[in-house]
C-alpha cells in the first residue's frame, strides 16, 4: 500500500495570505490527523477526522481549520497568516480512532 | 509542568550499548506510542501500547500504567539508531507529546 502522502512539501507564503495543506492517508485508512512541529513548542495536536467529522481540536486558533472529504483525503487551512505558523505541518492516518498512526513527510511552511 | 516528560533530553552512545530512554505521563491515556523522526522531519511509528511489552528487532518498550511511566529500550546500538525518539500518549482522539530524547550513536 502507498504510505500517507502530504502536498505540497515546501511552501513559502507572506504575512496574511491564506494556505491550504493537503493530505492522503493510506488506503482504507478514515481518521486523519494533523499536527504542527516548530522548535519551541514541538509536536502539537490540530485536530482529528474520522468520517468526515471532525471529532478533536487541540487548542489552536480559529484560523486553522480543515475538512475531510468522502475518500478520506483531508485539508487544512491557515488563514491570516502570521510568522509564528513557519512551522512543519504533519498528518498522519490510522484505520481508527485508536489505532497506530502512519505519518505523512510533512509540508514545511515558511511565513516571511 | 508537561503532560509528557522524557528524560533524558540528549543522549550520545557508542555504537553497540544499550540505550534507555525514560517518559513519564500525568493524564489517563488510552494508548502510549513511541515514535522515531530522522532528520529531514519523517516520523515512524516504533510502538503503540497500553500494557505490558513490545519488542521488535532490537527495540523494546514497556509501559507501567499504575506508575505512568514508559521506557524504550535500544539494544546493541547503532549509528543508524541516531534520531529524535518522542513519546506522546493519546486519549480519545488527540495525541499529547514528549519533547523528544536526541539520540546520537557513534560508531
Amino acid at each position: 500500500k502507498a504510505g500517507v502522502t502530504q502536498t505540497p512539501r515546501y511552501l513559502i507564503k507572506t504575512r496574511g495570505q491564506q494556505v491550504t495543506l493537503s493530505c492522503s492517508p493510506i488506503s482504507g485508512h478514515r481518521s486523519v490527523s494533523w499536527y504542527q512541529q516548530t522548535p519551541g513548542q514541538g509536536l502539537q495536536f490540530l485536530f482529528e477526522y474520522f468520517s468526515e467529522t471532525q471529532r478533536n481540536k487541540g487548542n489552536f486558533p480559529g484560523r486553522f481549520s480543515g475538512r475531510q472529504f468522502s475518500n478520506s483525503r483531508s485539508e487544512m487551512n491557515v488563514s491570516t497568516l502570521e510568522l509564528g505558523d513557519s512551522a512543519l505541518y504533519l498528518c498522519a492516518s490510522s484505520e481508527g480512532q485508536n489505532n497506530e498512526q502512519f505519518f505523512g513527510p510533512g509540508t514545511r511552511l515558511t511565513v516571511l | 509542568k508537561n503532560e509528557v516528560e522524557q528524560s533524558p533530553q540528549n543522549l550520545t552512545a557508542q555504537e553497540g550499548e544499550f540505550i534507555t530512554i525514560n517518559c513519564s505521563y500525568s493524564v489517563g491515556i488510552s494508548a502510549l506510542h513511541w515514535l522515531q523522526q530522522h532528520p529531514g522531519g519523517g516520523i515512524v511509528s516504533l510502538f503503540m501500547l497500553s500494557s505490558g511489552k513490545k519488542k521488535h528487532g532490537r527495540l523494546i518498550a514497556t509501559i507501567n500504567i499504575q506508575e505512568k511511566h514508559s521506557s524504550l529500550h535500544i539494544t546493541a546500538s547503532h549509528p543508524r539508531d541516531s534520531a529524535v525518539y518522542i513519546c506522546a500518549v493519546s486519549q480519545v482522539g488527540d495525541m499529547r507529546f514528549g519533547a523528544g530524547t536526541r539520540l546520537t550513536v557513534k560508531p
